[in-house]
């Protein structure tokens, strides 16, 4: 199976700020990627597919790039809604896997 | 607006069967296939499987044969069952709509609320 790994597992930041998550896979998943957003006791939510698609309702100021390996998910300007976990999950072979996630934190 | 409403007993012995539910409103299982996902206390997602509107399923290996997966258009359900539980099956398990991103392949835009399932003697 493709091993997602997401990096770093904890970030921590200021409001503002502009911020990189990494993800990787372990072979060439193209760009059938998603990001995925969780808050404490929520489900997840859908952020980005594609590698760099929007979903509806996602916020402008998050971005998804990269193909291949190698994907990243940007948050231009930090907002006290953006401070939660965050999941990239592969969909170019069964079976689908997660990364481990990256919790960003309030400096 | 598409609701996933699901539910299911929280609590099993080991041995037993895992079996919940998902209702789907304001939408139509036509086009999507529908899947279930678990989130151990306190760790990543793991996917389970998945059914298409005809009925066609595909498993994660790495719960063997344990997995049963049904849809029943007429009442707008899809289920989940899981037999012979361990504790490592405790965790969180979600529903969730996958759109086809790629062949038969792809991610969750809907997701139902999570049911927490303890697995415990």
């Amino acid at each position: 199976e493709i091993v997602m790994t997401q990096s770093p597992a904890t970030l921590s930041v200021s409001p503002g700020e502009r911020v990189t998550l990494s993800c990787r896979a372990s072979q060439n998943i193209d760009s059938h990627l998603a990001w995925y957003q969780q808050k404490p006791g929520q489900a997840p939510r859908l952020l980005i597919y594609g590698a760099n698609m929007r979903a509806t309702g996602a916020p402008a100021w998050l971005s998804g790039s990269g193909s291949g390996t190698e994907f990243t998910l940007t948050i231009s300007s930090l907002q006290s809604e953006d401070f939660a976990l965050y999941f990239c999950q592969q969909y170019q072979n069964w079976p689908y896997t997660f990364g481990q996630g990256t919790k960003l934190e309030i400096k | 607006q598409v609701q996933l409403q699901q539910w299911g007993a929280g609590l099993l012995k080991p041995s037993e069967t895992l079996s919940l539910t998902c209702t789907l409103y304001g939408g139509s299982f036509s086009g999507y296939y529908w899947g279930w996902i678990r989130q151990a206390p306190g760790k990543g997602l793991e996917w389970i499987g998945e059914i298409s509107y005809s009925g066609s399923t595909n498993n994660n290996p790495s719960l063997k044969n344990r997995v049963t997966m049904s849809l029943d258009t007429s009442s707008n359900q899809f289920s989940l069952r899981l037999s012979s539980v361990t504790a490592a099956d405790t965790a969180t398990y979600y529903c969730a709509r996958m759109v086809r991103g790629y062949f038969d392949r792809g991610y969750f835009d809907y997701w139902g609320q999570g049911t927490l399932v303890t697995v415990s003697s």
